[in-house]
């Protein structure tokens, strides 16, 4: 069964370095999400992706945060200066298209900033 | 603005008792996706039903069952008969199905299940 990965599962960084989370979707889906739970909290939304462009970004998502899908199987999470408070763990989700209803998780990768 | 409430933050029962965990939500859509994620200690989310809003009808699935209310605007999920492997935290999740281009889920903040022996 098709499934969406994420690589790597642990990344432990140090404050103002730049991190790269990548995530490969099931391959044929349109739409993207990548999304964020800092430890013991509920999962929020971070940002969606379709026809290579954000669709919707919340506040989380500011200009530390890009996304890229370079070469149409990676989805790229990029933090340019990570903080303190970037520690979460990091979902990616890859959806079929319109109508299709469901979300594929990731298993996640677990941002540590020391 | 969409929101979903699970109040209950915490649940400790024993083995083999009957749980049932709450999730009331808010949209203004007239259509949307229901759903209940499973996330064990070792992080991941599993995916456990999804309701369209349609479809008001109960739905059982082993020792699972869904109780969905469009009139409480309430989504909630049943474990008969709990089991140890049970233990976890559990979110109900709310999406529209507006069209458009997006269709971010927006989270309860999930309720630590813990079942003992």
């Amino acid at each position: 069964e098709p499934e969406v990965t994420q690589t790597p599962s642990h990344q432990v960084t140090q404050m103002g370095q730049e991190v790269i989370l990548r995530c490969v979707p099931i391959s044929n889906h349109l739409y993207f999400y990548w999304y964020r739970q800092i430890l013991g909290q509920k999962v929020e939304f971070l940002v969606s992706f379709y026809n290579n462009e954000i669709s919707e970004k919340s506040e989380i998502f500011d200009d530390q945060f890009s996304v890229e899908r370079p070469d149409g199987s990676n989805f790229t999470l990029k933090i340019r200066s990570t903080k303190l408070e970037d520690s979460a763990m990091y979902f990616c989700a890859s959806e079929a298209g319109f109508g299709s209803s469901e979300q594929f998780f990731g298993p996640g990768t677990r941002l540590t900033v020391l | 603005a969409q929101k979903v409430t699970q109040a209950q933050t915490e649940i400790s029962v024993v083995e083999k008792e009957d749980v049932t965990l709450d999730c009331v939500y808010e949209t203004r859509d007239t259509t949307y996706y229901l759903f209940w994620y499973k996330q064990p200690p070792s992080g991941e989310l599993v995916f456990l039903i999804r309701r369209n809003s349609f479809d008001e009808q109960n739905e059982i699935s082993g020792r699972y069952s869904w109780n969905f209310q469009k009139s409480t605007s309430s989504f909630n999920f049943t474990i008969t008969a709990s089991q140890v492997v049970d233990s976890a935290v559990y979110f109900c999740a709310l999406r529209p199905n507006s069209g458009g281009s997006n269709y971010k889920l927006t989270f309860g903040k999930g309720t630590l299940l813990t079942v003992n022996p």
